[in-house]
């Protein structure tokens, strides 16, 4: 069965902390994999894109990982703001077409 | 670029009554997708269109659901007649392309409310 799980459901750190947000998937087979930060009543805005051939990407402080071996991505936070609070959703895509699979996101919530 | 726009922003509307959702593309984007989005179910992707033609319906829940794009800059999303477990956030996205590499662009979104 075709699945994203992410971990934790929700997380709460203090401002200036560094996180890590993590995903898991089943979905074959595998295309790409999209981490999305959704504020809240807003639409959600891609931060990163990873193929199969990369391991890591970077967009500011948030650094994405893959490992298509263990099916695993992480989404690493450096240096948290109060601006990062929001829904981190990871969504992979399953072959050619436009077939997704969204995770059931992660909460977070940066405080002052 | 205003970005993808929707209206409304927010609806609340009684069971059995018709539900009409509207979204503009960003300009010169292609393919349109419309999302729905619950606590419970997460994101779930409803239909997409390429071109003005419905590709993938396979997400719309039933036949109280229907989508149309007269054109290539205004889509709607109608639910006749309305039920109270269709109260979700409703997104628009368009994209630049049909490849599915390329990003999609999400709306603000409208919140339904159907009581």
């Amino acid at each position: 069965k075709n699945q994203v799980e992410q971990s934790p459901q929700s997380l709460i750190i203090l401002e200036g902390k560094n996180c890590t947000l993590q995903c898991n998937y089943t979905v074959s087979p595998f295309s790409n994999l999209r981490w999305y930060k959704q504020d809240t009543g807003r639409g959600p805005v891609s931060l990163t894109i990873m193929t199969f051939s990369e391991n890591t990407k970077s967009n500011g402080r948030y650094t994405a990982t893959l490992d298509a071996d263990t099916k695993q991505s992480s989404l690493h936070i450096t240096a948290s703001q109060l601006s990062d609070s929001a829904s981190y959703i990871c969504v992979v895509r399953r072959g050619a077409g436009n077939m997704l699979t969204f995770g059931g996101g992660t909460r977070l919530m940066v405080k002052p | 670029d205003a970005g993808v726009i929707q209206s409304p922003r927010h609806e609340v509307t009684e069971m059995g009554q018709e539900v009409t959702l509207r979204c503009k593309p960003i300009s010169g984007h292609n393919s349109l997708f419309w999302y729905r989005q619950t606590m419970m179910r997460g994101l779930e992707l409803l239909i997409y269109f390429n071109n003005n033609v419905p590709i993938d319906d396979s997400g719309m829940p039933e036949d109280r659901f229907s989508a149309k794009m007269p054109n290539a800059s205004f889509s709607t999303l109608k639910i006749q007649p309305s039920e109270p477990r269709d109260s979700a956030v409703y997104f628009c996205a368009s994209r630049l392309g049909d490849s599915p590499s390329y990003e999609q662009y999400f709306g603000p979104g409208t919140r339904l409310t159907v009581t």
